[in-house]
């Protein structure tokens, strides 16, 4: 089944420094999720994103839907160490099977 | 309390045994998910479930079964395991087909020895 592209698969980072991540696809979606999995536990949902072009923030965190429909980006503004963990992109279809595919992930380590 | 839960949360076992992981949930959703994740590859879907009557398979369903007894609860069977299907194990769920977000339950790993 397709998986999405997630780069970089990992990265350390100095507390207090921004991050970004993205998320590719050949496919077009009309959803994207972004999700972060703490060690030992199930993913949590940060954000959706609907419409193309959208920016949503979720306090220090901001996703962007591409104009593409192929892909999209997360910013973490300002890391502390609890940002460690394994952040995950979807993709979906809202009206549909509901059926999410998910990208490889990108883990965050944090350096005080 | 948590909305998703699953039991057990660890579980070893031997080769050829069966065994069942456990889902329920208390957010009210129809649609309920198995997932399997290793590691570098992400959570794959094993099957899915829109209500009580529909269950459908995912990409990796081979050697897995599923029972969905009621609305709130959704089971995977290892009908006979073995050691490659040591993995984390998901349950997560969803609303409607409107809004495909889904939440996640915390896991069971699953050893098979």
């Amino acid at each position: 089944g397709q998986q999405l592209n997630q780069s970089p698969q990992s990265m350390f980072i100095q507390e207090g420094e921004d991050v970004s991540m993205n998320c590719t696809s050949s496919s077009i979606f009309n959803t994207w999720l972004w999700y972060k999995q703490d060690p030992g536990e199930g993913p949590v949902l940060l954000i959706a994103l609907y419409k193309a072009g959208e920016l949503t923030s979720n306090g220090r965190l901001t996703a962007q839907f591409g104009i593409t429909r192929k892909d999209s980006f997360l910013n973490i503004s300002a890391s502390i160490p609890s940002d460690v963990g394994i952040y995950f992109c979807a993709g979906g279809y809202t009206g549909t099977a509901s059926k999410l595919t998910f990208g490889t992930g990108t883990r965050l380590q944090v350096t005080l | 309390d948590a909305d998703v839960t699953q039991t057990p949360r660890n579980r070893i076992t031997k080769t050829g045994k069966r065994i069942m992981l456990e889902c329920s949930q208390t957010k009210g959703h129809d649609r309920m998910y198995w997932y399997r994740q290793d590691p570098g590859l992400g959570l794959r879907l094993i099957y899915y479930s829109f209500d009580v009557k529909d269950i459908n398979k995912g990409e990796i369903s081979d050697g897995y079964s599923v029972s969905r007894q009621a609305q709130a609860k959704f089971s995977l069977s290892l009908e006979s395991a073995i050691p490659n299907q040591t993995a984390l194990y998901f349950c997560a769920t969803s609303a409607d087909r409107t809004f495909p977000e889904q939440y996640f339950g915390p896991g069971t790993r699953l050893t098979v020895t």
